[in-house]
């Protein structure tokens, strides 16, 4: 099965700093990354996502990179404000494989 | 369009008894999958159904059970409840294989309590 492991597990940034969080796996099958926000008392919710034929995807304050070759992709928030205080999630999988191998989280604390 | 519905949205239980746990997914959604959610194991999968049929599972003793209904809805059992079985079960909808996009949805969870 996948190997998932995210960097940092908590990050504590001002408030219009950016925020990077970084996603390692090891299925080489892998093509689908998406990365997902957990508020507290909520599920996770997908805040963006890539396939493996795109480097990089943005979306606003919100960004994603792809190093296939070194199976890692990364999470970026930029100018983060207090409500982007939250678990974050990577679940790299196979593509239409509803299997998800979670990262262990990284807990992001946006001080005002 | 409404969202992934889990009922219900607490629970408290005794060691021994069992537990149903319910799932709607997002209407037009065939596939649903079960996550239990704990502070010390992360999230963990527990299996998938895709038209009524377990598709995948995950690495859970068989006191952990599930199925899926001819509409989509899908249901998971725990029997024999231990201590450790106290965590946040989630529930994710997607389409399905083959049916395009593939992003999952996930419901607000059930908070099951052990005492």
């Amino acid at each position: 099965g996948e190997n998932v492991e995210q960097h940092p597990s908590t990050l504590s940034v001002q408030e219009g700093d950016s925020a990077v969080i970084k996603c390692t796996y090891s299925d080489s099958a892998s093509n689908y990354f998406p990365w997902y926000k957990q508020e507290l008392g909520k599920g996770p919710q997908l805040i963006i996502d890539i396939r493996s034929n795109v480097g990089e995807k943005k979306d606003q304050r919100i960004a994603v990179t792809l190093n296939k070759t070194a199976k890692h992709f990364s999470l970026h928030i930029t100018e983060t404000q207090p409500e982007d205080s939250a678990v974050y999630f990577c679940a790299p999988r196979p593509y239409n494989f509803n299997k998800f191998y979670f990262g262990s989280g990284t807990k992001l604390n946006v001080k005002p | 369009k409404a969202g992934v519905t889990q009922t219900p949205r607490y629970l408290i239980k005794t060691r021994g008894q069992q537990v149903t746990l319910s799932c709607s997914p997002i209407s037009g959604h065939r596939s649903v999958s079960w996550y239990q959610q704990t502070p010390g194991q992360g999230l963990q999968f527990l299996f998938e159904y895709f038209s009524e049929t377990q598709r995948n599972k995950g690495n859970f003793p068989g006191r952990f059970s599930g199925r899926q209904f001819s509409n989509s809805r899908s249901e998971m059992n725990v029997s024999t409840l231990e201590l450790g079985d106290s965590a946040l079960y989630l529930c994710a909808s997607s389409p399905g294989p083959g049916q395009g996009n593939t992003e999952a949805f996930f419901g607000q969870g059930t908070r099951l309590t052990v005492v």
